[in-house]
Formats: structure tokens, sequence, C-alpha cells
């Protein structure tokens, strides 16, 4: 089955300075990568999401990139500031008859003031 | 315009006991996932359901079921419970069985002890 790696497992960034959380994937046919934020006690939020005919998508201040041939998937977050402080998951998914996502393992991120 | 909604949101439950967990989606939405999140860690994909017909299934054993009622709404039960049963269970809902965006219920913490 699919697996997921997601990079670093905990990140401080300063206010305002850029943070990149990275993942990889095994399965080839994985095409639908989503990237959720849960803040501690809350339900995981989609944030963005890209499909694997898409090398980039943005939304405002976050953006994710996709290398097919390499397997991996980047989320950017540029000026941070101290609400995006949360722990993000990516996940990836294939095609087919369901959607079911395999979860990276996440990273917390804290933007410090 | 209510979000997923899950009942109970705590539960704490004996080991060999047995458990029900419920889940309303977004009105519309057709298909219902679980997740198990153990703590600490990303969601773990168990069961999704479309049209009362299972859809998909994770790596668990045989003591988790779940069914998908006629107005969409979903119900997951756990047999024999183990201490490892601890976490925290997210419902999904979707439009449709392959539909991007899942949206998360705040979702059920089951403690056994």
């Amino acid at each position: 089955g699919e697996n997921v790696e997601q990079h670093p497992s905990t990140l401080s960034v300063q206010e305002g300075d850029s943070a990149v959380i990275k993942c990889t994937y095994s399965d080839s046919a994985s095409n639908y990568f989503p990237w959720y934020k849960q803040e501690l006690g809350k339900r995981p939020q989609l944030i963005i999401d890209i499909r694997s005919n898409v090398g980039e998508k943005k939304d405002q201040r976050i953006a994710v990139t996709l290398n097919k041939t390499a397997k991996h998937f980047s989320l950017h977050i540029t000026e941070t500031q101290p609400e995006d402080s949360a722990v993000y998951f990516c996940a990836a998914s294939m095609g087919g008859s369901a959607r079911q996502l395999t979860f990276g393992s996440g990273t917390q991120l804290t933007v410090l003031p | 315009d209510a979000g997923v909604t899950q009942s109970p949101t705590h539960l704490i439950k004996t080991r060999g006991q047995h458990v029900t967990l419920r889940c309303s989606p977004i009105s519309g939405h057709k298909s219902v996932s679980w997740y198990q999140q153990v703590l600490g860690q990303g969601p773990q994909f168990i069961f999704q359901y479309y049209e009362k017909e299972e859809r998909g299934r994770g790596n668990f054993p045989d003591r988790f079921s779940a069914r998908q009622f006629p107005n969409y709404s979903s119900e997951l039960n756990v047999n024999a419970l183990l201490l490892g049963d601890s976490a925290l269970y997210l419902c999904a809902s979707s439009l449709a069985p392959t539909g991007d965006g899942y949206t998360f219920g705040s979702g059920t913490r089951l403690t056994v002890v």
C-alpha cells in the first residue's frame, strides 16, 4: 500500500519568515495530495490540495509543489503569522472508486512572535 | 449550515467492551469515511461508505465494523475493546466517494481503560 513520509517533525520559524514542509510518497498511482492543518484539540482542516496533473498551486500565502518523477510534494507558507502555529499533515490518495487518504506523521509548526 | 457532526465527543470504556460512534455528514454529502488518529500520529483510514455500501476498508481487524443509513449518517462499531484502541476517531464526509476536499468532524475521543 501507499506510504507517506513527512519532514521535519517539528519546525520553528520567526514571524514573517517562510516555512517549508516536505513529503514523499511511495505509490506512483497516487494522484491527489491534500494538506491539512490541525490545531490542538480540533479537527483537521483542508488548507490546500493538488492533483497530479498540476505542478504547483497557490492560495494567498500558501503554495504546494509536486514533483511526480521524484514522488515528493511540499507545502510552502510565506510571511508566517502566530496563528499559523499548528500541526500540518500531508496526505496522498490514489484514484479508483474510493478516496482513501494515507497521511504523513505530521509537522508541528511554531511561529515565534 | 452544519458541518460534520460526531457523537459523543468523549467516551471512556473498559477493555472488552463494545462501543458505537456516530456521524452525520454535511447536508448533501453522500460519502462518509472513518479514520483513527492515535496521539502524535496522522489519521489512519478505517472505512469509506457511499450510498450505504462499503467502498474501502483499511488495515484494521474485524472487531471494527461500520454501516451507513439511508439518510447518509454512519456508525462505527468496535468490539472487544483493547487499550490500543484509545484514539481520536474522525469522520469525514464528501459529495462523492472520489470527491476531493473531505471535511472532517471534530471527532470522538475514545479512552479504553
